[in-house]
């Protein structure tokens, strides 16, 4: 039974590159969230669909970041340009909705930006 | 952080002490989560309190919620060296349900 899966696992990118992290949540999970850690931030939020309805769209995040959803078992989150203070696990994560809350998460995509 | 005054904690203890993480947020709030992360891996629910049970307990694991304060605790009695991890308290916003994140509380337990 597949969680959810984030590729890849390791992103090295140049400033000013454009890159692009994948996840496929849970088969039937209706909702969907991106967050970008960091040691001082924490989990911020930085888009969340509702069967494929952009609901969020991580305020200070919108200029370079764009999340999309082209179908319920896949989503990508585009970064556009880079900048080192970009660097940060980005976690994808799923949830089935309604009245279940618990928030399922992958492992991650660890992005760093020279 | 939108929430979840938890502040960037990090605690260090002995193994078979308790541990008490704290957490308080500016809204009201009926559910709220906890979740535990390892490291190189993504949070996972532990454990989840609604307001109407004020106390909830899942083995050594102890929440609480107290809406009139609007604060939620985590506690963790004889703490053990697996215990240690991130722990972040989370809650759902009402009108978009979408789900929010304290800073975290880094639990280091030592032998």
């Amino acid at each position: 039974d597949a969680g959810v899966t984030q590729t890849p696992r390791h992103e090295v990118a140049e400033k000013g590159q454009t890159i692009i992290l994948k996840c496929e949540p849970v088969s039937g999970h209706n909702d969907l969230f991106w967050y970008r850690q960091t040691k001082i931030q924490g989990l911020e939020l930085l888009s969340y669909f509702r069967s494929k309805s952009l609901m969020e769209d991580g305020g200070a995040f919108k200029d370079r970041f764009k999340a999309e959803m082209l179908n319920s078992s896949f989503s990508t989150l585009k970064i556009q340009p880079t900048e080192p203070k970009d660097s940060a696990v980005y976690l994808c994560a799923s949830r089935l909705g309604g009245r279940v809350t618990e928030v399922f998460f992958g492992k991650g995509t660890r992005l760093t930006v020279v | 952080s939108q929430w979840g005054e938890e502040n960037l904690q990090a605690l260090s203890i002995q193994e078979g002490e308790d541990v008490t993480m704290n957490c308080s947020y500016k809204t009201y709030t009926t559910v709220v989560h906890w979740y535990r992360q390892d490291s190189g891996r993504g949070p996972a629910l532990i454990i989840l309190i609604r307001s109407n049970e004020r106390e909830k307990r899942s083995g050594r694991l102890r929440a609480t919620l107290d809406t009139s304060s609007q604060s939620s605790s985590l506690s963790i009695t004889a703490a053990q060296c697996e215990d240690t991890a991130v722990y972040f308290c989370a809650r759902g916003w009402s009108n978009t349900n979408k789900v929010v994140f304290g800073t975290g509380t880094r639990l280091q337990v030592l032998p």
